[in-house]
């Protein structure tokens, strides 16, 4: 069965440095999603990504985060300087249409220090 | 009002047990509706899409009603393996966005 995958598993970084999370979608799927969850708390919404640009953005979404689909099947989030509060669970997910159901990967654990 | 709104439990109920879980949605106009299931520190995985008519998937049986915005998921016979948190789901603003709002899950701990 077709899934997502994610790597790494787990990101240790120092404040203020730069990340890339890396995500591969379902090979068929033509969306993208990135969602994050701190502990304890719900998942939340950052970025849709269609046909090469985002769709949507949540107000978490600001100007150190940004999205890359750099070939036909890496997608990509990096955020460009760290902060504490970024400590999360971040799921990439995809689906076959927009609106559709929506398949997550394993999530990337980012531990800001 | 919270986007989606559930009770966070936790249920405990016993191995054969019905179990329901209700949500509440804010925005009349989502289109699509959802359960995920998360296990501790995984991903959500998606148990099934929810529709207006209603529908069921063995012993799972999610209802939608669009009136009350209102979303109910009922598990018969429960398994210990169905304990995990389940997470309402709602597409977020207008027509069939993409952006999903989910609600903060309601625990289930099935006991032997």
């Amino acid at each position: 069965e077709p899934e997502v995958t994610q790597t790494p598993s787990h990101q240790v970084t120092q404040m203020g440095q730069e990340v890339i999370l890396r995500c591969v979608p379902i090979s068929n799927h033509l969306y993208f999603y990135w969602y994050r969850q701190i502990l304890g708390q719900k998942v939340e919404f950052l970025v849709s990504f269609y046909n090469n640009e985002i769709s949507e953005k949540s107000e978490i979404f600001d100007d150190q985060f940004s999205v890359e689909r750099p070939d036909g099947s890496n997608f990509t989030l990096k955020i460009r300087s760290t902060k504490l509060e970024d400590s999360a669970m971040y799921f990439c997910a995809s689906s076959a249409l927009e609106g559709l159901e929506q398949f997550f990967g394993p999530g990337t654990r980012l531990t800001v220090l | 009002r919270k986007e989606v709104e559930q009770d966070p439990g936790p249920f405990n109920v016993p191995e054969g047990a019905t179990v329901a879980f209700n949500c509440t949605y804010s925005n009349s106009a989502s289109q699509s509706f959802f359960w995920y299931r998360q296990d501790c520190r995984k991903e959500p995985k998606l148990l099934m899409s929810v529709y207006s008519s209603g529908n069921e998937d063995g012993r799972f049986t999610a209802q939608l009603n669009r009136a009350s915005q209102y979303i109910s998921l009922l598990i018969r016979d429960s398994k210990l393996s169905d304990s995990a948190t389940y997470l309402c789901v709602v597409n977020g603003g207008s027509g069939n966005t993409g952006k999903l709002i989910f609600g903060q899950g309601t625990t289930l701990q099935v006991k032997p």
